[in-house]
């Protein structure tokens, strides 16, 4: 029973264009989700998050949409860059702060071309 | 660097053979959990930890056992490691109120053959 799921193994971006990542998940307990990134050989490093409280969130150059009626998130960056180049882990709690219990999906690995 | 520390990164165990993966923090967190990434899966949780002296199981527990007598330390046990125990093991942490998710160490690759 996967209850996040990230549906797209992989992407192929452009250096400079937008970068779209997409998560699904099932549970409606969830109410606090994450994005990390993933260099090989590294552990993942944490990227930036949402509460269910909101539908946007803006980083820098990330932002993190969710719709909660679709049970939907998506991670943008723009512009993209090489160094963007890892995976992508979404990952969902149904507590945002203590002790979190994530559940994760199975990572999209993105790829910037020069 | 202040951050989490496991240790061995790489290792070979033989069907049956037991060992002890060390995690260590240094940012005084509460919370530390332990996940294991199996290829093209998500990371899934096997046991967690909410202070010193307190552990609970998460999502694939069997096989493992845990234990934690300092705020620093979280090592993971395998008993009579099997070849479905083959996996990157990643040991992370936060703190009360961060809400910026977790800090992972730098994983364990670990083959039971």
């Amino acid at each position: 029973d996967q209850q996040v799921k990230q549906n797209s193994p992989s992407l192929s971006v452009q250096e400079g264009r937008i970068s779209i990542l997409n998560c699904d998940y099932t549970n409606s307990m969830f109410d606090y989700f994450l994005w990390y990134k993933k260099y090989p050989a590294e552990g993942p490093t944490f990227l930036i998050s949402i509460s269910s409280i909101k539908d946007k969130n803006e980083d820098g150059r990330f932002t993190v949409f969710l719709n909660k009626s679709a049970k939907h998130l998506s991670l943008h960056i723009v512009p993209s860059q090489p160094g963007d180049s890892a995976v992508y882990f979404c990952a969902a709690s149904a507590r945002p702060q203590g002790a979190q219990k994530l559940v994760f999906g199975q990572g999209t690995r993105l790829t910037i071309n020069p | 660097n202040a951050g989490v520390t496991q240790t061995p990164k790489f290792r070979i165990l033989k069907i049956g053979q037991s060992m002890t993966l060390q995690c260590a923090q240094d940012m005084n967190h509460n919370y530390m959990y332990w996940y294991r990434q199996d290829p093209g899966m998500g990371l899934k949780l096997i046991y967690y930890s909410v202070g010193a002296g307190i552990t609970d199981k998460g999502e694939v527990p069997n096989g493992y056992n845990v234990s934690r007598s300092t705020t620093e330390d979280f090592p993971l046990r395998l008993e009579l490691a099997a070849p479905s125990q083959t996996s990157v093991y990643f040991c992370a942490s936060n703190g009360q109120g961060t809400g910026y998710g977790y800090t992972f160490g730098s994983g364990t690759r670990l083959t039971v053959v």
